[in-house]
């Protein structure tokens, strides 16, 4: 079983809508949570850490829920640069348990 | 400016050939890591360095090796012994434990 299970899409919305991802992971013990972005043929880029509480940037929220074990990503307001794919990474706060999911493809279309 | 730099950026090598990928940070990180992507899926991991003269495998390590001889410099050489080595190759820095991971533009190596 994968560490990290996310589907990887894609996603196709128009501009200005709003879109949620989720992400199961397998290992309860995990202790830190994390959104990254990535572009085609570019590296990954730290869009938002999720804490317990959930937490909110802009058009981004991100959830926590320990009990299902999965977290989540929320967009609002789509812009058509928000179209990448989008790696959840779980890590078990010990530096080789560092998981990242297959990504999930968001295209938003005009 | 602070950050994480790989070079090159494109790489092209025969089979049998050993090819070293540079990486080099100036954030003042003692954790390094290397892992590999392969089309449609995750990153897996190479190897790490949680400080200096000090590395361990990853989860796929085999015909890859690694040196930490300085804080700032994490050079990943992929031997001949490299199944398929043709990938996007991404190192990746990391203040500590918990804390997120910072990636350089990473290396794309293609064998033939």
């Amino acid at each position: 079983r994968k560490e990290v299970e996310q589907d990887p899409g894609p996603f196709n919305v128009p501009e200005g809508a709003t879109v949620a991802f989720n992400c199961t992971y397998s290992n309860s013990a995990s202790q830190s949570f994390f959104w990254y972005r990535q572009d085609c043929r570019k590296e990954p880029k730290l869009l938002m850490s999720v804490y317990s509480s959930g937490n909110e940037d802009g058009r981004f929220t991100a959830q926590l829920n320990r009990a299902s074990q999965y977290i989540s990503l929320l967009i609002r307001d789509s812009k058509l640069s928000d179209s990448a794919t989008y790696l959840c990474v779980v890590n078990l706060y010990n530096f080789n348990k560092f998981y990242f999911g297959s990504g999930t493809k968001l295209n938003v279309k005009p | 400016d602070g950050g994480i730099t790989q070079s090159p950026k494109y790489l092209f090598r025969k089979e049998g050939q050993n090819v070293t990928l540079s990486c080099e940070q100036n954030l003042n990180h003692d954790a390094m890591y290397w892992y590999r992507q392969d089309p449609g899926q995750g990153l897996r991991l190479i190897y790490y360095s949680q400080i200096v003269n000090d590395f361990q495998k990853g989860d796929i390590a085999e015909g890859y090796s690694v040196s930490r001889e300085k804080k700032e410099s994490f050079p990943l050489t992929v031997t001949s012994a490299q199944k398929n080595p043709t990938a996007f190759y991404l190192c990746a820095s990391q203040m500590g434990e918990g804390y997120e991971q910072y990636f350089g533009p990473g290396t794309r190596l293609t064998v033939t």
